[in-house]
């Protein structure tokens, strides 16, 4: 089954709005943590939050370990919050390091 | 710049070419990895090195063949691939294997096999 799922896959939203990113995550996935993808595919780490709540400017997340779901919230969005989201966790049947993705939010914000 | 840095970032290769993708890390990491993007499907994990010794190879085709010379670089080495094949291969390391804290990428190499 699907070990990680974003929701929704795409949102535009105008400048200065505030939205709301769902990553749904399986019991073989632990330690989760937020990229953000930029239009020329770097992969920045915004958030590792196994559980609780992290602010970083306007940004912030919180995680509900037990009912396996966290949140991202981007608050008075700016064009340079377009790009793409991903959710990733470590994948729990080995210590390899391996990190499960979620399928990402395309995020576009107009002007 | 992130610490972890690729070379090139953008390749065009022909199938019956050999060439090399470089990472670097800069971070004292210990875990190096490489992964796939494709259009529209998630990242997926190529193979993993853990001080210099491959730990991890996830079911990757024999014309992509790793090299970790020093826990600090890492190299795939590519030959007679497919268009198929044309993607976005992003390094990454980590402080080690078992935890995903500073998991750092870098900024990819976009090939693209003609």
């Amino acid at each position: 089954g699907i070990q990680v799922e974003q929701s929704p896959p795409d949102l535009i939203l105008q400048e200065g709005a505030n939205s709301t990113l769902r990553c749904n995550f399986s019991d073989s996935v632990n330690n989760l943590q937020w990229f953000h993808q930029n239009p020329w595919g770097q992969l920045i780490n915004l958030f590792y939050i196994p559980s609780g709540t992290k602010q970083n400017g306007r940004l912030s997340a919180t995680t509900v370990a037990t009912e396996r779901y966290s949140l991202l919230y981007i608050s008075s969005s700016q064009t340079t919050d377009s790009g793409v989201y991903f959710c990733a966790g470590l994948g729990g049947s080995s210590n390899t390091g391996k990190l499960i993705f979620g399928q990402g939010t395309t995020l576009q914000v107009k002007p | 710049e992130t610490g972890v840095t690729q070379t090139p970032r953008h390749l065009v290769m022909g199938m019956t070419n050999k060439k090399s993708l470089k990472c670097e890390q800069h971070l004292g990491h210990n875990a190096m990895y490489w992964y796939k993007q494709s259009a529209k499907k998630p990242l997926e994990l190529m193979f993993v090195y853990s001080l210099e010794e491959r730990v991890e190879n996830n079911s990757v085709p024999s014309r992509f063949s790793p090299e970790c010379p020093n826990s600090s670089h890492l190299f795939l080495h590519l030959h007679t691939l497919q268009p198929e094949d044309s993607a976005l291969y992003l390094c990454a390391s980590s402080p080690t294997t078992i935890a995903n804290y500073g998991y750092t990428f870098g900024s990819g190499t976009r090939l693209t096999v003609v």
